[in-house]
């Protein structure tokens, strides 16, 4: 039932793009996407709706492949203040969120 | 705007004692959600409450139980604590409950020993 992301850790240099991957082997009506800085809480990215429609940040991009049941989380130009663990959330009804196990993103200088 | 507020931020038990943890959501949100992070489960859903209602419960035995009260605060209590229930205990609110964006407090690190 936990969605699958990939990868689990990643390095990057700042500038370089990444893709973040979230799949789920149930139907998903909406993916949600936070990132949580070491000792900090998550923090709201982005909401996918099943249908096409996106909520949420204009720096960072994703898409919602329903056929697939998956989820990408598209990073370009990468800031150093794009480090953390990025999670992804499928719904389970109301606020009920199942997350994967996240990935790493570290961007060095 | 005040963010979610979690008291205490860190708490050490025993073995077999109870704790009360606090939530107190952004001005104006009706929904609360607890959620517990390990570093070997990851973030599981616990509960959430709308308007003084659980709304929904996640797969945790019945040790773990909440509540919330009219001015939307929120309770989660854990009695006769088990070694694995150390982890990181956060709150999040939110203005309603269907599918929205989330607004996570800073956590309660509980230790049992």
């Amino acid at each position: 039932q936990q969605p699958v992301q990939s990868p689990q850790a990643v390095i990057l240099r700042e500038g370089e793009d990444a893709v973040i991957n979230c799949s789920s082997s149930k139907a998903l009506y909406s993916v949600h996407w936070y990132r949580q800085k070491h000792g900090e809480a998550p923090v709201f990215l982005m909401i996918l709706l099943k249908g096409g429609e996106q909520k949420g940040h204009d720096k960072i991009s994703a898409s919602f492949n329903e056929k697939k049941q998956q989820s990408s989380l598209y990073l370009t130009a990468s800031q150093l203040s794009y480090s953390g663990t990025y999670f992804c959330g499928t719904e389970l009804g109301g606020n009920k969120l199942v997350f994967g196990a996240g990935t790493i993103l570290r961007v060095k200088s | 705007k005040a963010g979610v507020t979690q008291t205490p931020r860190y708490l050490i038990k025993t073995r077999g004692q109870q704790v009360t943890l606090s939530c107190s959501p952004i001005s104006g949100h009706r929904s609360v959600s607890w959620y517990q992070q390990t570093p070997g489960q990851g973030l599981q859903f616990l509960f959430e409450y709308f308007s003084e209602t659980q709304r929904n419960k996640g797969n945790f035995p019945g040790r773990f139980s909440g509540r919330q009260f009219s001015n939307s605060r929120s309770e989660m209590n854990v009695s006769t604590l088990e070694l694995g229930d150390s982890a990181l205990y956060l709150c999040a609110s939110s203005f309603g409950t269907n599918a929205e964006k989330l607004f996570f407090g800073s956590g309660t690190q509980l230790s049992v020993l």
